[in-house]
C-alpha cells in the first residue's frame, strides 16, 4: 500500500530551538495538508498545498511557523522558535483534488520542554 | 460554537451490540462528509464517505440530513476491533478542500 511518510516520528526539543518536520506525500497526489492534533483542540488545519502552491495557511501562527513544498515529493513544516504550547502531534496528509478522503502519515510527536 | 460537534463519549458497549454516533455541523456550505477512525496513538484513517441518500459498508451505515445539518454512523454487531475514536469530518468543496474535524467520539467494545 502507498503511504505518506513523515519524519521524524518523535522529537523532543528545548524551547527556542528550531524544529523541522518532513513529509513525503504519496506519489502523484496533488494535495498536501498539515494538521496538528492536541487533546484540547483536536485536529486543526495548519496549511494546505495544491500542486505545490500554498492555498490556505490561515490556521498557522505566521510569526513562528512556515510551510513549504520545495518539490512534489517533499513538504516541510518549520517552527522557529519553538514553544512548549507547540507540543502536539503533527500530521501530514495527501490526496487528489476532488477525491473522497485523504491518506494521513503516522505523524510527528513533538514535545517542547 | 465549533463547526463540527460530536458527543465525546466515551461509549462503552458490549460486543455484538449496535451503537450509533451523531454529529452536527454548522456551516450550510459544507458539501462532503466523512467518517474517519483513529486508533490510540495512530493516524486518522478514512472509514467511509457519507452520501445524501445514506450508504452502507458491511456493518457500518452512514446517514446525512442536510436540512438538520446532521450526520450519523451506525455500527451493527460490534466487534472488539471496532474500539477506536470516530471522527466526523466535513468539507466545503468549491475549491476549498480543507477537512474540518469534530473532536471525535471514543468507543470501547467490551468483551
Amino acid at each position: 500500500d502507498a503511504r505518506v511518510t513523515q519524519t521524524p516520528r518523535h522529537k523532543v526539543t528545548e524551547m527556542g530551538q528550531e524544529v523541522t518536520m518532513r513529509c513525503q506525500p504519496i506519489l502523484g497526489h496533488n494535495t498536501v495538508f498539515w494538521y496538528r492534533q492536541t487533546m484540547m483542540q483536536g485536529l486543526e488545519l495548519l496549511a494546505y498545498f495544491r500542486n505545490r502552491a500554498p492555498l490556505d495557511d490561515s490556521g498557522m501562527p505566521k510569526d513562528r511557523f512556515s510551510a513549504e513544498m520545495p518539490d512534489a515529493t517533499l513538504a516541510t513544516l518549520k517552527i522557529q522558535p519553538s514553544e512548549p504550547r507547540d507540543s502536539a502531534v503533527y500530521f501530514c496528509a495527501s490526496g487528489f483534488r476532488d477525491r473522497a478522503g485523504y491518506t494521513f502519515g503516522s505523524g510527528t510527536r513533538l514535545t517542547v520542554v | 460554537r465549533k463547526e463540527v460537534e460530536q458527543d465525546p463519549g466515551p461509549f462503552n458497549v458490549p460486543e455484538g451490540a449496535t451503537v450509533a454516533f451523531n454529529c452536527t455541523y454548522s456551516n450550510s456550505a459544507s458539501q462532503s462528509f466523512f467518517w474517519y477512525r483513529q486508533d490510540c496513538r495512530k493516524e486518522p484513517k478514512l472509514l467511509m464517505s457519507v452520501y445524501s441518500s445514506g450508504n452502507e459498508d458491511g456493518r457500518f451505515t452512514a446517514q446525512l440530513n442536510r436540512a438538520s445539518q446532521y450526520i450519523s454512523l451506525l455500527i451493527r454487531d460490534s466487534k472488539l476491533s471496532d474500539s477506536a475514536t470516530y471522527l466526523c469530518v466535513v468539507r466545503r468543496d468549491f475549491g476549498n478542500e480543507k477537512l474540518t474535524f469534530g473532536t471525535g467520539t471514543r468507543l470501547t467494545i467490551i468483551p
